[in-house]
């Protein structure tokens, strides 16, 4: 159990460009999370999947975010042609079933220049 | 959906106190888990604790699932405890997001 990963830690890019996070759950883990955070916020919801299915999208995952898990296992975050306001760290989670508990990896740190 | 708060948002002690920080949420849940997050971002989890009492070395929580409110006890603080602790939680019933509260800024002063 190496617990959760994620690549890359760190993204600059600019405005206009697209961006694409992996996320490596934790082997056995059927969910897997995605959560945004801003600073001197709390981690927010993006979406969730049991599976390779996407059971739950947040409002906050507008039409410029995508995200999938084709094979139940990794996961892709993508966002196309980012603005300013994306900026932020990228977190992924993954839990063993519903009602267990979740288990975040160190995050993707996003800035938009 | 569920409202999860924190309290206090901030707090400042001498290294060797022991403090209390408090997470009420608004409906019943089959998850809450309390996390502490370094200064580079890093969310570690602390304890899985929908009910009941949990110890590990210098902390403790403690969940009373019936009047809706969880506390994490840190005692002998140590510098390394310094960062932002949160609470989080899945309600029973509706979706099964993890909600997070505001956190608690925990300053330890040697």
């Amino acid at each position: 159990d190496t617990g959760v990963s994620q690549n890359p830690r760190h993204k600059i890019t600019k405005r206009g460009q697209n961006v694409t996070f992996r996320c490596d759950p934790i082997s056995e883990h059927n969910r897997l999370y995605w959560y945004r955070q801003t600073l001197g916020q709390g981690p927010e919801f993006l979406t969730y999947f049991q599976n390779e299915a996407q059971l739950e999208k947040s409002r906050l995952l507008s039409d410029r975010f995508s995200a999938e898990r084709p094979k139940g296992s990794f996961s892709t975050l993508e966002i196309q042609r980012t603005e300013q306001g994306d900026s932020a760290m990228y977190l992924c989670a993954s839990s063993y079933t519903q009602g267990s508990p979740l288990h975040f990896g160190n995050g993707t740190r996003l800035t938009v220049t | 959906g569920i409202q999860v708060e924190q309290s206090p948002p901030d707090l400042i002690l001498q290294e060797g106190a022991n403090s209390t920080l408090r997470c009420n949420f608004s409906d019943s849940v089959n998850n809450l888990q309390w996390f502490h997050q370094n200064p580079w971002g890093q969310l570690i989890n602390l304890f899985y604790i929908p009910s009941g009492t949990k110890q590990n070395g210098r902390l403790s929580a403690t969940t009373v699932a019936t009047e809706r409110y969880s506390l994490l006890y840190i005692s002998s603080s140590q510098t390394t405890d310094s960062g932002v602790y949160f609470c989080a939680a899945i309600p029973n019933f509706g979706n099964e997001k993890l909600t997070f509260g505001t956190g608690t800024r925990l300053t330890i002063i040697p």
